[in-house]
């Protein structure tokens, strides 16, 4: 079965800094997308930015970078520049050849004005 | 409305009580999936749609829990004799096709007295 972790429960950064959330996976199938999700007080999950494993490259999304490394089946999100609004769960996700999400505990993001 | 729904938003019962949770998918999104997300930890799967059948419904944590899509478009999540275990908030998500972006409603909090 997959898993998903995400080994730091809470990190904090200051406004206008940049941050970067690691996640690790392990799986025996070749072809699977990863997903960070953000989740704020209101409950909705909000994707964030999605990674396609066939892809050597990056995806970026504005402030929002990954880092890849499928070898090591580690999947990193960056966050630039942050803001207020930034502050949330975020839920590293696998989805591989069955078409359910399996996710990390998450972890909690707080922005320092 | 152009997003996933769910009703109610927060529902308390009593152990042993039956309840139904009732997810209203984006028009036209053919897959629709549930999970339940307890306290502290991310989503976990529980079953999916492809139309009105259920496609995978391997994450069903027992007998007590069942879902039904009659006209392949709201789903009820239905739980029978609830147990103060099963109190979680229950998110229900939609998707155009299986294999691409599952977009998430607000989710239902269920407590279990």
């Amino acid at each position: 079965a997959q898993t998903v972790t995400q080994s730091q429960p809470e990190m904090s950064v200051q406004e206008a800094e940049t941050v970067t959330l690691s996640c690790t996976y392990d799986t025996s199938e070749s072809d699977y997308y990863l997903f960070w999700y953000k989740q704020p007080p209101s409950r909705q999950m909000i994707l964030v930015i999605r990674q396609e494993a066939y892809k050597q490259q990056n995806a970026t999304e504005n402030r929002f970078s990954v880092n890849f490394q499928k070898a090591a089946k580690s999947f990193s999100l960056k966050i630039s520049d942050s803001q207020l609004g930034d502050a949330a769960m975020y839920f590293c996700a696998y989805q591989g050849g069955s078409e359910k999400l399996v996710f990390g505990k998450g972890m909690k993001l707080t922005v320092n004005p | 409305g152009a997003g996933v729904s769910q009703t109610p938003s927060n529902k308390v019962t009593e152990k042993g009580k039956y309840v139904e949770l009732r997810c209203d998918p984006i028009s036209g999104h053919t897959a629709l999936y549930w999970y339940r997300q307890s306290l502290g930890q991310g989503p976990e799967f529980l079953i999916y749609f492809q139309g009105t059948g259920a496609a995978d419904d391997s994450g069903l944590p027992n007998d007590r829990f069942f879902a039904v899509r009659p006209e392949g478009s709201v789903s009820t999540l239905k739980i029978q004799r609830t147990e103060r275990g099963d109190s979680a908030v229950y998110l229900c998500a939609s998707s155009f096709l299986t294999g691409t972006e599952q977009f998430f409603g607000p989710g239902t909090r269920l407590t279990v007295l």
